[in-house]
């Protein structure tokens, strides 16, 4: 069974720093594209960021560019999102998911809670 | 940015009768080379995490009730959940995956009339 496990989320004050890990198990992590997604607290689904097999290509959305990155790690079994200079509009749950049909998601994990706030 | 644009905004159908959710989005997302739609339709309950109902605008992923159909092309797409159950009370996303930013909808809430 597919399993992607986030951790990492927390208050944090406005400029801050977070790191985002999702923990994979289930199928071969190290063949499948993975995405970041968000959710604002009441609002819709916002994609933040996405990252190939090998970790050779990256993209992310323009309203975290420059301060967002994404990685991973293959032998861990672990998908990572550093986040820095964090604002309060950030604040969201955010959810890792496996690349299903060329950016298409799914399945997600159940999601961590970032909070930006003094 | 492609930006998708669902009606309506919520929705209220009895059990057993047919709802049906359209998505617009402001260009194409049919790949012509493979005559594909990189739409996706997705549903969320209450404190949950999204599911992945559709891709291609059409196809069920697995284990989805054929009672969940997709449809439409080009710019114009519907959800159609044809007998409503109680557990399908949720909100409904539409996601391009045409072009990189990956633009979902502003969600659909369905709820039982």
């Amino acid at each position: 069974e597919v399993q992607l496990v986030e951790s990492g989320g927390g208050l944090v004050q406005p400029g801050g720093s977070l790191r985002l890990s999702c923990a994979a198990s289930g199928f071969t992590f190290s063949t499948y594209w993975m995405h970041w997604v968000r959710q604002a607290p009441g609002k819709g689904l916002e994609w933040v960021s996405r990252i190939n097999p090998d970790g050779s290509i990256t993209s992310c959305a323009d309203s975290v560019k420059g301060r967002f990155t994404i990685s991973r790690d293959n032998a861990k079994n672990t998908l990572y999102l550093q986040m820095n200079s964090l604002r309060a509009e950030d604040t969201a749950v955010y959810y890792c998911a496996r690349d299903a049909y060329s950016g298409s998601c799914g399945p997600w994990g159940q999601g961590t809670l970032v909070t930006v706030s003094s | 940015d492609i930006v998708m644009t669902q009606s309506p905004d919520s929705l209220a159908v009895s059990l057993g009768e047919r709802a049906t959710i359209n998505c617009k989005s402001s260009q194409s997302v049919l790949y012509s080379s493979n005559n594909k739609n990189y739409l996706a339709w997705y549903q969320q309950k209450p404190g949950q995490p999204p599911k992945m109902l559709i891709y291609w605008a059409s196809t069920r992923e697995s284990g989805v009730p054929d009672r969940f159909s997709g449809s439409g092309s080009g710019t114009d797409f519907t959800l159609t959940i044809s007998s409503l159950q109680a557990e399908d009370v949720a909100v409904y996303y539409c996601q391009q995956y045409y072009t990189t930013s990956y633009t979902f909808g502003q969600g659909t809430k369905l709820e039982i009339k």
